[in-house]
């Protein structure tokens, strides 16, 4: 498995405020997905991201795979507290999947 | 069924203990994964299964792990003689495809070693 670097690790924000975590890899990927884990929970798949300049929406959150298939983007429009948990961006070879330690979002009433 | 279904899905168990920890996939689930997630990280590698055969298993920490799936359906993960060390969730996931696979996964198997 391929595995990339996400940025940040942390981030809090105000309800209502727009959230973007960042995925980078050193080698071109073949593909990228990202997960979201509640807390407490399991991870749950979002999307995968195959095509060069990909970009996928879904209501609020906004996929992105870069030119280059080196790095990944997922944008939050106006958080609410049901976005909270870690998202997970792996990326994989063949079959394996490394996850990594995610972005861990909190959000503020 | 449904989803995918682990049990026990809590677990104490006291140093130098075996456990052995279930997973029971979605029918036609080709692939399965087992993850060990410690608290605050996320999920990591542990072994990797296409049917019954077990083609990477290059993550188990050490030869106290192992893990079965016979038949190509549920599998089986053991640890022998437990360590506080092993103290994680252990998460099995499934995926239709041999290859790149969307991942479905279970609830998780909580073990706390004492």
């Amino acid at each position: 498995g391929q595995q990339v670097m996400q940025i940040p690790q942390y981030q809090h924000v105000q309800e209502g405020e727009d959230f973007t975590t960042y995925c980078n890899s050193s080698t071109t990927l073949s593909n990228i997905q990202w997960y979201k884990q509640r807390p407490g929970g399991h991870p749950v798949f979002l999307i995968q991201l195959v095509k060069s300049g990909e970009v996928k929406k879904q209501k609020r959150l906004t996929f992105q795979f870069g030119e280059a298939k080196k790095n990944s983007s997922l944008h939050i429009t106006a958080t609410q507290t049901t976005d909270v948990g870690t998202y997970f961006c792996p990326a994989s070879g063949t079959y394996k999947y490394i996850f990594g330690t995610g972005t861990r979002l909190k959000v503020l009433a | 069924g449904a989803g995918v279904s682990q049990s026990p899905r809590y677990k104490v168990a006291k140093r130098g203990q075996d456990v052995a920890l279930r997973c029971d996939p979605i029918s036609g689930h080709v692939s399965l994964f087992w993850y060990q997630q410690a608290l605050g990280q996320g999920p990591e590698f542990l072994t990797y299964f296409q049917n019954e055969a077990q083609l990477d298993k290059s993550g188990l920490p050490s030869d106290r792990f192992f893990a079965e799936r016979p038949e190509g359906s549920v599998s089986t993960l053991k640890i022998q003689r437990t360590q506080q060390e092993d103290s994680a969730v252990y998460l099995c996931a499934g995926g239709h495809g041999s290859g790149a696979n969307v991942l479905t996964f279970g609830a998780g198997s909580r073990l706390t070693v004492l």
